[in-house]
């Protein structure tokens, strides 16, 4: 079966430290893989998505990195983080013509 | 003008009644439609897909879609306390983005 996941499920960082966050797709290859972030009480920011391994597209300039080691890895990353990293970070596949599956999501405090 | 608009809400509905929820999209050349829900603290949950213009009926959930007005809503039938929850319409971009609305919070009084 076909599944993403997502780790870890919580994380409270303080500023200035580095983040890394990985997301894994079971069950399929080749696929189109997302990193969105979600403000408290807002939409879903598209950050970074990947069509292959290396490929990565960038659609907001920020502190935040992307990188895509393995076909079914995906990795969110950041060298210094800020307050404003604050959010909820969900990594999704592109299952087909079907929309997106969404892991469960990394709850990120900075404090 | 924002690519993909929903009202925010909260939209407030009683038990058994039907919600309607809508979205407006600026892109005339998006193909996809989607409808997700999302509860608090969890992350979106597919819940229907149009492709075409007109309605399409799974269950409770029935999605319209009206391209030339580019309009898509979301109607749930006989509402119920489980479907309290953050809707999210999304859009595709090209062939390989989607893009979301900032979502309507809609809540079933019992």
């Amino acid at each position: 079966s076909q599944t993403i996941h997502q780790w870890p499920a919580t994380l409270v960082q303080p500023v200035g430290s580095p983040l890394s966050l990985e997301c894994t797709v079971e069950g399929t290859s080749n696929p189109n893989l997302y990193w969105y972030r979600q403000a408290a009480g807002r939409g879903l920011q598209l950050l970074f998505y990947s069509v292959g391994i290396g490929q990565i597209s960038s659609e907001v300039p920020q502190n935040l990195s992307a990188s895509r080691p393995q076909d079914r890895q995906f990795i969110l990353s950041s060298k210094k983080l800020l307050l404003s990293d604050s959010g909820f970070y969900l990594c999704a596949w592109l299952t087909g013509g079907n929309g997106y599956t969404f892991g469960s999501g990394t709850r990120l405090t900075v404090v | 003008q924002k690519e993909v608009e929903q009202n925010s809400g909260p939209l407030s509905v009683p038990e058994g009644a039907i919600a309607s929820l809508n979205c407006t999209y600026s892109d005339r050349g998006s193909q996809s439609f989607f409808w997700y829900r999302q509860y608090s603290g969890k992350s979106p949950e597919l819940i229907m897909s149009i492709y075409s213009n007109g309605d399409k009926e799974d269950g409770r959930f029935t999605a319209q879609l009206n391209k030339a007005s580019q309009y898509v809503s979301l109607l749930i039938r006989d509402s119920q306390p489980s479907d309290s929850a953050t809707y999210l319409c999304a859009v595709t971009q090209g062939a390989q983005k989607l893009v979301f609305g900032q979502g309507t919070r809609l809540t079933i009084n019992p």
